[in-house]
């Protein structure tokens, strides 16, 4: 069965530092790994989307890694600011010859950011 | 400015009734999704659509109904059979070819009365 953990379940930081977001997946065949930020009350938007050949990807203060050999994932959002607090989402796609992109979400972080 | 629009942003439904949840895309996108969203958990698929007048089930998919008649439409019924309804419902869209990411809608919120 496809699955994707992730941790921790929810962190506190103070505003303008740096943290680490963590996903594994047990995902086959993969396809790509996608990290999504969700504002409270809001749909999921789009953060950085990986394939296997690449290993990190940066948008602005995020920085995602990923390890295809051990299939781990990890968020790293650096100087940290009050707009951060969110909850993170790891997405894997596995190829499904169909049109339900095989997707298996993640439970999400829930990142809080303090003043 | 291209987006997905769910409506309402909040829902309430009584015993027995069925309510329809609004999801349009001006975004051009072919495929389109409704996931359900409740707390502690991933995202699950309801139903998702590749092209109009075709939509298939999605891992969840008992108690609930779809249509799409129009390319930019994929309103979702919550029938009086879902026994569990209060939820945080997602709408998606994408295009159908490469690894381009869903785009979400804002969501509606369900609750029973």
């Amino acid at each position: 069965k496809n699955q994707v953990e992730q941790s921790p379940q929810s962190l506190i930081i103070l505003e303008g530092k740096n943290c680490t977001l963590q996903c594994n997946y047990t995902v086959s065949p993969f396809s790509n790994l996608r990290w999504y930020k969700q504002d409270t009350g809001r749909g999921p938007v789009s953060l950085t989307i990986m394939t296997f050949s690449e290993n990190t990807k940066s948008n602005g203060r995020y920085t995602a890694t990923l390890d295809a050999d051990t299939k781990q994932s990890s968020l790293h959002i650096t100087a940290s600011q009050l707009s951060d607090s969110a909850s993170y989402i790891c997405v894997v796609s596995a190829y499904s010859g169909g049109g339900a992109d095989g997707l298996t979400f993640g439970k999400g972080t829930h990142l809080i950011i303090q003043p | 400015d291209g987006g997905i629009t769910q409506s309402p942003k909040y829902l309430f439904r009584k015993e027995g009734q069925n309510v329809t949840l609004s999801c349009e895309q001006n975004l051009n996108h072919d495929a389109m999704y409704w996931y359900r969203q409740d707390p502690g958990q991933g995202l699950r698929l309801i139903y998702y659509s590749q092209i109009v007048n075709d939509f298939q089930k999605g891992d969840i998919a008992e108690g609930y109904s779809v249509s799409r008649e129009k390319k930019e439409s994929f309103p979702l019924t919550v029938t009086s059979a879902q026994k569990n309804p209060t939820a945080f419902y997602l709408c998606a869209s994408r295009v159908s070819a490469g690894t381009q990411p869903q785009h979400f809608g804002d969501g509606t919120r369900l609750s029973i009365l």
